[in-house]
């Protein structure tokens, strides 16, 4: 079965400084991963994917995230920290287009101003 | 605008009562997921559905069951409710195309209080 690990419950980080949240996975065949934001009292929004192809996927907000198969990650960055950025960040993984999405606990980014 | 509808924000029950949580996408979705959410345990799948009238199991099904009759709707059941089901109840959909619409669209949520 997959699982998707978060294994920072928070990250702290200065505005204008880059940020990475990291995750990690576990599937048995050819990963979709997924990044997911929250803002208070919301639903869950798409930030960007990874399907196939380039290994670095850039997505909503200035967003990116890179797709690592020998170390199973796909860390969200971004260059430049904004203090809007302070959200609850989710990395989620889906094995194959008829499968269940299973998402990590989710980590919680405050940029510092 | 892609949308996944879900009929309450807000909802207090009390326990042992039956609750109808009910989740509408607009997107022709095969897909369908419920799932909650809780402080330091993330989202955790209770039921998905790939069909009408298919559901599967996720991993918290105890204490829910799950309808779909349509294809644009798909209602999580709490039987029995209890206090340990007080939390934030979330639906999604997803299509099943090769590289569109593999990405999960999520509603507002539900905030449950069972008292």
């Amino acid at each position: 079965a997959q699982s998707v690990a978060q294994p920072e419950d928070q990250v702290n980080v200065a505005e204008g400084n880059p940020l990475t949240v990291k995750c990690t996975y576990s599937v048995s065949g050819n990963p979709y991963l997924f990044w997911y934001v929250q803002y208070p009292n919301r639903g869950l929004q798409f930030l960007l994917k990874y399907i196939t192809g380039d290994n670095l996927v850039k997505g909503s907000y200035g967003f990116e995230a890179e797709f690592n198969k020998s170390q199973t990650s796909f860390h969200l960055k971004k260059p430049s920290a904004l203090v809007s950025d302070s959200a609850l960040y989710f990395c989620a993984v889906r094995e194959g287009r008829d499968d269940k999405i299973i998402f990590g606990k989710g980590t919680r980014l405050h940029i510092l101003p | 605008d892609v949308k996944v509808t879900q009929s309450s924000r807000y909802l207090v029950k009390r326990t042992g009562e039956k609750v109808f949580l009910e989740c509408v996408q607009d997107m022709d979705h095969e897909n369908m997921f419920w799932y909650r959410q809780d402080p330091g345990l993330g989202l955790r799948l209770i039921y998905f559905s790939y069909d009408v009238k298919m559901k599967e199991k996720g991993d918290i099904p105890e204490g829910y069951s799950v309808s779909r009759e349509k294809k644009e709707r798909f209602s999580l059941i709490l039987e029995s409710a209890s206090t340990n089901q007080t939390s934030m109840y979330l639906c999604a959909s997803t299509g099943t195309g090769l590289t569109m619409n593999t990405e999960a669209f999520f509603g507002q949520g539900t905030r449950l209080t069972v008292v």
